[in-house]
């Protein structure tokens, strides 16, 4: 059955470094998605990215972040200057009709 | 902005009995609904989905009703067993591009 995958599976970074959580989304999917999670709450829409560019963003996902499909696989999300808060379990998500998850990147900030 | 609730955040069923599960919404405008369930340290599993156009749903074991009147979601699990211990999102499609997620149920099941 195909997956979205991710990795790492759990990444740490010091304060202030740039990390790049990394996802293969199902390949006949045309939407994708990033999400996180801080522990113990809900899921948190970030971004959402179709035809190559940006579709939708919240008012989570400022300068500090950034995605790109460098080719026809990957969809990556670059965190430039992490901090402490940006510790969370990430979600990337693809769909054609309902999305499907991946199982995650944990970010640690230390 | 968009607001997705959940009335409980912990359901605690009887093996065997069956679990409602319940969400609010409230975008009246709202027309794709979406259940995912999530295991401690994986992500969000889709389980069942409804479109506007209906107002009830089911799938395997699983349930979904739709009301769109007074903007209520829920989730029905019959014969609830122990591998159904997880947390329940409802999900509601936000414009083309975005999902919001509810709060969050956790279903604990008891032997």
């Amino acid at each position: 059955e195909p997956e979205v995958t991710q990795t790492p599976s759990h990444q740490v970074t010091q304060m202030g470094q740039e990390v790049i959580l990394r996802c293969v989304p199902i390949s006949n999917h045309l939407y994708f998605y990033w999400y996180r999670q801080i522990l113990g709450q809900k899921v948190e829409f970030l971004v959402s990215f179709y035809n190559n560019e940006i579709s939708e963003k919240s008012e989570i996902f400022d300068d500090q972040f950034s995605v790109e499909r460098p080719d026809g696989s990957n969809f990556t999300l670059k965190i430039r200057s992490t901090k402490l808060e940006d510790s969370a379990m990430y979600f990337c998500a693809s769909a054609r009709a309902e999305a499907f998850f991946g199982q995650g990147t944990r970010l640690t900030v230390v | 902005g968009e607001s997705v609730g959940l009335h409980l955040p912990t359901l605690s069923v009887q093996e065997g009995d069956n679990s409602i599960i319940n969400c609010a919404y409230s975008n009246s405008a709202s027309d794709y609904f979406i259940w995912y369930k999530q295991e401690s340290g994986k992500g969000p599993q889709f389980i069942i989905d409804i479109r506007s156009n209906m107002d009830k749903r089911q799938g395997q074991r699983v349930t979904v009703l739709l009301n769109k009147t007074v903007k209520h979601l829920s989730l029905q699990i019959a014969a609830t067993q122990p591998g159904d211990s997880a947390v329940y999102f409802c999900a509601i499609q936000a414009g083309t591009y975005k999902y919001i997620f509810g709060t969050g149920t956790r279903l604990k099941v008891l032997a």
